[in-house]
């Protein structure tokens, strides 16, 4: 089936400092990729959608100075977080719309990415 | 307001026993989806139901949907300790390709050996 990786899987950085996280489509193409963050105990919130090719739609109330989203190329999109302050810290994950019985409507997930900022 | 919603939050069986989750979402949908999460993990798409299709079945799983009541089920039948994970629903924002989706808030299964 399709994988999607996501590296690092965990990141400690110090208060101010910037972390980009990578996520990728291992054996498919994705001119769209999905950026969400995951509190603990809580469900996913989709943080912003990723376009190969063109500027990211960022969801409501998520700023996009901060969040920087870069979809380089068909496999590959960044996420980097700019000046991290503790409240980022969170659990980060990425995904891929891919085919499963021929639609393009399920999402392939990355492992996800642990971000403590201290 | 969140689309998709859960109940039970938490469910707690026996291994061997059946693990009934249920959804609900408020707008239009052209399908539901199942996803499970193990704990620190990302997550794994279980099955699809669409909007003209009232139940389907996927080895153990079992998914209903009512479009009438707005609300979906996840049986999970002869569950195992493998089966302790989060469950979520999720319903496309749209009917096109690509469409981003929206979690309910989940529901955590511990099933004991």
């Amino acid at each position: 089936g399709a994988v999607v990786s996501q590296h690092p899987s965990r990141v400690i950085c110090k208060s101010g400092t910037s972390v980009k996280i990578e996520c990728r489509s291992l054996d498919f193409q994705a001119t769209t990729m999905f950026w969400y963050r995951q509190f603990p105990k809580q469900s996913l919130m989709l943080m912003a959608t990723s376009n190969e090719g063109s500027k990211a739609t960022y969801e409501q109330g998520v700023e996009k100075d901060k969040f920087l989203i870069n979809h380089a190329s068909l496999t590959l999109s960044t996420l980097t977080v700019t000046s991290a302050h503790p409240e980022d810290s969170s659990f980060y994950i990425c995904s891929a719309p891919g085919l499963a019985g021929g639609f393009t409507d399920t999402q392939y997930f990355g492992p996800g990415t642990r971000l403590t900022v201290l | 307001s969140q689309q998709g919603e859960e109940d039970p939050q938490a469910l707690s069986i026996q291994e061997g026993e059946n693990a009934t989750m249920n959804c609900s979402y408020k707008t239009s949908i052209n399908n539901l989806q199942w996803y499970r999460q193990n704990s620190g993990r990302g997550l794994v798409h279980l099955i699809l139901i669409r909007s003209n299709e009232r139940e389907k079945h996927s080895g153990r799983l079992r998914v209903t949907l009512d479009t009438s009541k707005k609300s979906s089920s996840l049986l999970i039948t002869a569950s195992r300790a493998a089966d302790t994970a989060s469950y979520f629903c999720a319903t496309p924002s749209d009917t096109g390709a690509n469409s981003k989706l929206t979690f309910g808030k989940g529901i955590t299964l511990s099933v004991r050996p």
